[in-house]
């Protein structure tokens, strides 16, 4: 299966930008990139998803490297309830594997 | 309604009495997955639905776990004789396309979080 890896916690200032990165060396020809995001006491939310190009929308940006190895969730300006979990995921088979993500922390 | 629905949103169970969590997809979702989260850990896969048809299910623990989706919409997760290893938040997501369309993200419900005592 493919797998990512991903930091386990980032911090970020309120207002600013957040970068957060995710490899996945493994990733084959026809593996979409998603990320999801968990709140606290919530489910999995999805936030983007792309395969090649570079995708924006108003949720963030996803940079995508040009051999997919490695891949960037973009937040353009942190807020508090920007605080939660986000996951990196490459979809193959039946499912998405989660792994454990990062935990990002938004200071004020 | 508008998103996917899980109940009852907390259950708690004696060990060894059986018990079954309800979803409701999106209307009109072809797949359904159910997971399994552990505190401080990222969801597990345990099973997955392409209309009526349980395709997956290699992520199920042990075969006291069971789902079902007979009319290929709402689904139940039923655990027999619970034990407190099953203790977690059991998550139901929903997806427009089959598994063969790898772009469509997932929709989840907020979970039904277990606890058996």
């Amino acid at each position: 299966d493919a797998k990512t890896t991903q930091p386990n916690s980032m911090e970020s200032n309120e207002e600013e930008p957040v970068h957060l990165p995710c490899n996945h060396s493994t990733i084959s020809g026809t593996d979409y990139i998603h990320w999801y995001r968990q709140l606290p006491s919530q489910g999995p939310e999805y936030v983007i998803h792309g395969l090649t190009s570079n995708v924006n929308n108003r949720m963030a940006s996803l940079a995508i490297a040009e051999d997919r190895k490695s891949s960037t969730l973009i937040l353009h300006r942190a807020t508090l309830r920007d605080a939660a979990v986000y996951y990196c995921i490459l979809r193959v088979n039946n499912d998405m594997r989660f792994g454990a993500g990062t935990r990002l922390t938004v200071k004020p | 309604g508008a998103g996917v629905s899980q109940s009852p949103r907390y259950k708690v169970a004696k060990r060894g009495q059986d018990v079954a969590l309800r979803c409701d997809p999106i209307s009109g979702h072809v797949s359904l997955f159910w997971y399994q989260q552990a505190l401080g850990q990222g969801p597990e896969f345990l099973t997955y639905f392409q209309n009526e048809a349980q395709l997956d299910k290699s992520g199920l623990p042990s075969d006291r776990f069971f789902a079902e989706r007979p009319e290929g919409s709402v689904s139940t997760l039923k655990i027999q004789r619970t034990q407190q290893e099953d203790s977690a938040v059991y998550l139901c997501a929903s997806s427009l396309g089959s598994i063969r369309t790898r772009a469509h993200g997932y929709t989840f419900g907020s979970g039904t979080r277990l606890t058996v005592v």
